[in-house]
Order: C-alpha cells, then sequence, then structure tokens
C-alpha cells in the first residue's frame, strides 16, 4: 500500500533563509508524488508533481523537490523564503489501483519569521 | 479553484439532521473523489468515483453516500450527521491518464452539533 509521511508538524524559518519541508514516501512499483500548499481557509493548490525523469522538479512560487529513490524522500525546497510562503504544506503520493485517489501525509505547517 | 465548485461553502448542522455536499465540474473529467480534512490528520478519502453512474469507498466511508448520475456532478450525502462528521469537505477531480494532477474544490466547512 501507498503511503507518505511528514515527520515534522510545524517548520519555522527566517524570511530570506532556506527552507526545507519533509516527505517520504512507501509504495511498491514507482511512485507519483505531489506537493499541495494550503492557505487559511482555502482549498488545495498544486505545486509540483514527479512522475518521472529528472529527480529535481521545480513548481510554482519558486519551490522545487528533490526526489530521492534511495532513500524514499521528495523533499520540498526553497532558496530564499517569503513570509507569503506560510502555509500548511501536503506531501501526496498517487494510488496505482483503480481508484487513482492521492494518499496524504498529515502536513507541515510552515511559518516564515519577518 | 477553477473547475470545481463546491457548494455550500459552510453548514450547522444538529445532530441526526441530513444533507447533501455538492461537487460541480466544468472539465470533463472521470475521476472524482471526496475527502474529509481534520487537523494532524491530512486528507483522508471518503468515497470516489471513476465514472458516471460508479461509485465506491473510500478510506472512512461509514456515515456518507454518495452519488453520480451525471458525469460533472458528485453529490456527498450524510443521512444522520454526528459531531464526529464535523470536519472540512474537499472535492477534487482528475482525468483517466495517470500523470495528470489534480483539481481540489475550495471546500466545505461543516459543523455537527
Amino acid at each position: 500500500a501507498q503511503s507518505v509521511a511528514q515527520p515534522e508538524d510545524q517548520v519555522n524559518v527566517a524570511e530570506g533563509n532556506p527552507l526545507t519541508v519533509k516527505c517520504t514516501y512507501s509504495v511498491s512499483g514507482n511512485p507519483y508524488l505531489f506537493w499541495y500548499v494550503q492557505y487559511p481557509n482555502r482549498g488545495l493548490q498544486f505545486l509540483l508533481k514527479y512522475i518521472t525523469g529528472d529527480n529535481l522538479v521545480k513548481g510554482s512560487y519558486g519551490f522545487e523537490a528533490e526526489f530521492n529513490k534511495s532513500q524514499t524522500s521528495f523533499h520540498l525546497k526553497k532558496p530564499s523564503a517569503l513570509v507569503s510562503d506560510s502555509a500548511l504544506y501536503f506531501c501526496a503520493v498517487r494510488d496505482l489501483t483503480g481508484a487513482n485517489n492521492l494518499f496524504f501525509g498529515t502536513g507541515t505547517r510552515l511559518t516564515v519569521i519577518p | 479553484n477553477a473547475g470545481v465548485t463546491q457548494t455550500p461553502k459552510f453548514r450547522v448542522l444538529k445532530t441526526g439532521q441530513s444533507m447533501t455536499l455538492l461537487c460541480a465540474q466544468d472539465m470533463n473529467h472521470e475521476y472524482m473523489y471526496w475527502y474529509r480534512q481534520d487537523p494532524g490528520m491530512g486528507l483522508r478519502l471518503i468515497h470516489y468515483s471513476v465514472g458516471e453512474g460508479t461509485t465506491a469507498k473510500g478510506e472512512v466511508p461509514d456515515g456518507y453516500n454518495v452519488s453520480r448520475l451525471k458525469k460533472q456532478n458528485f453529490l456527498l450525502g450524510l443521512e444522520s450527521a454526528a459531531p464526529s462528521q464535523t470536519s472540512v469537505y474537499f472535492c477534487a477531480i482528475t482525468p483517466w491518464q495517470g500523470s495528470y494532477g489534480y483539481t481540489f474544490g475550495s471546500g466545505t466547512r461543516l459543523t455537527v452539533v
């Protein structure tokens, strides 16, 4: 069965510093991995995905993620954090059976401190 | 969010009352999903549909029913609401292609008192 884990409930980073939000996955077969962001009282917005190809995936708002097969990780990164990046971030893996649904991690709340 | 509309956006129910949440899409996608979001638990799949006239159970289906009579609409019903169903409900859609992304609605915040 597919699953993802986000080991940190909360990440704090100073504005201008690099940020990392961690995600590890467990799948049988090749993973389809996603990152979504949720701002207060809003739905989920797509940031980026890894399906195949280059291990470094670039996405929206300057975010990128590195797929590491040996460590089964898909960490989200940004070189320089903005206060407006403060939000709830979800890692997800796609179910490769008939349902094709996403399995979500428990989320990481990122706070960027001015 | 463009393409997926959820109604209502907010609702307060009394225990035992019933209601229906509507998810409507204009993107002609095959797959539709209902998730619930609870603090510290991420999003969990309630029910899903792989096409018009088909539905299936997800991870947490108890207390909910669904219908997809038209391709563009996916309804989530609560026959007898319970406080444990207090949550934020999200609808999501995706086409049949395996590498495509998912589009989410803006959510319905339901409180059962």
